[in-house]
């Protein structure tokens, strides 16, 4: 069975300041993981995906997120944060890209000015 | 090149009626999944569909059901509503099959309220 814990509900920087969202997960197969993004009354927008290959993955709008197996982890970072950013983030895991997507319960990000 | 499409935006039931809910995938996706996301929680997946069958389903009672038509759009269906059943119903649409390597794109959602 696969599960995804995302480690605080609600995180709050100060503009310009780097951003730090946990997510640790739990696969019984290699897993395929992501970081998608929903702004109020919208779907949810990817992030960046892990596969396979190389661990530290670059996504968009200057995210990106380190595969570590041993720590079972996919934490997702930015090195400075924008009042654009605030957003909730989910990690979800599958063992397909295709298929069912497990997700963790979110993470709102608040940026003040 | 339109995205995932949900119809309508938002909807308003009372309980025990029935409501059917509409997507349309992104052009060149053949597998849609739909998935339930209440208030303040995470999106939980209900079911997929792929060349017209229920290939894959979660934890969710007989009252959600689905179809996919020829050109891969989608509906689900609720019968019998209850108040818990209020929440952001999300379609998502991927290329090549349930088991391809490419990511799910999302609709914006059809928020359901139950009264």
């Amino acid at each position: 069975a696969q599960s995804v814990t995302q480690l605080g509900s609600h995180v709050s920087v100060s503009e310009g300041a780097l951003v730090l969202l946990r997510c640790n997960y739990s696969s019984s197969v290699p897993p395929y993981l992501f970081w998608y993004v929903q702004y109020p009354n919208q779907g949810l927008q990817l992030l960046l995906k892990y596969t396979t290959g190389a661990t530290l993955v670059k996504g968009i709008n200057g995210f990106e997120a380190e595969f570590k197996k041993s720590e079972t982890s996919f934490h997702l970072t930015k090195p400075s944060a924008h009042m654009s950013d605030a957003a909730e983030y989910f990690c979800a895991v599958t063992m397909n890209q295709g298929g069912k997507l497990i997700f963790g319960q979110g993470t709102e990000l608040s940026v003040k000015p | 090149d339109a995205g995932v499409t949900q119809s309508p935006t938002h909807l308003i039931k009372t309980r025990g009626q029935q409501v059917t809910l509409r997507c349309s995938p992104k052009s060149g996706h053949d597998t849609v999944s739909w998935y339930q996301q209440a208030l303040g929680q995470g999106p939980q997946f209900i079911f997929q569909y792929y060349e017209e069958e229920e290939r894959q389903r979660g934890n969710f009672p007989d009252r959600f059901s689905g179809h996919q038509f020829p050109n891969y759009s989608s509906e689900l269906n609720v019968n019998a509503l209850l108040l818990g059943d209020s929440a952001l119903y999300l379609c998502a649409s991927s290329g090549w099959g349930w088991a391809s390597n490419q990511p799910q794109h999302f609709g914006d959602g059809t928020r359901l309220s139950i009264l």
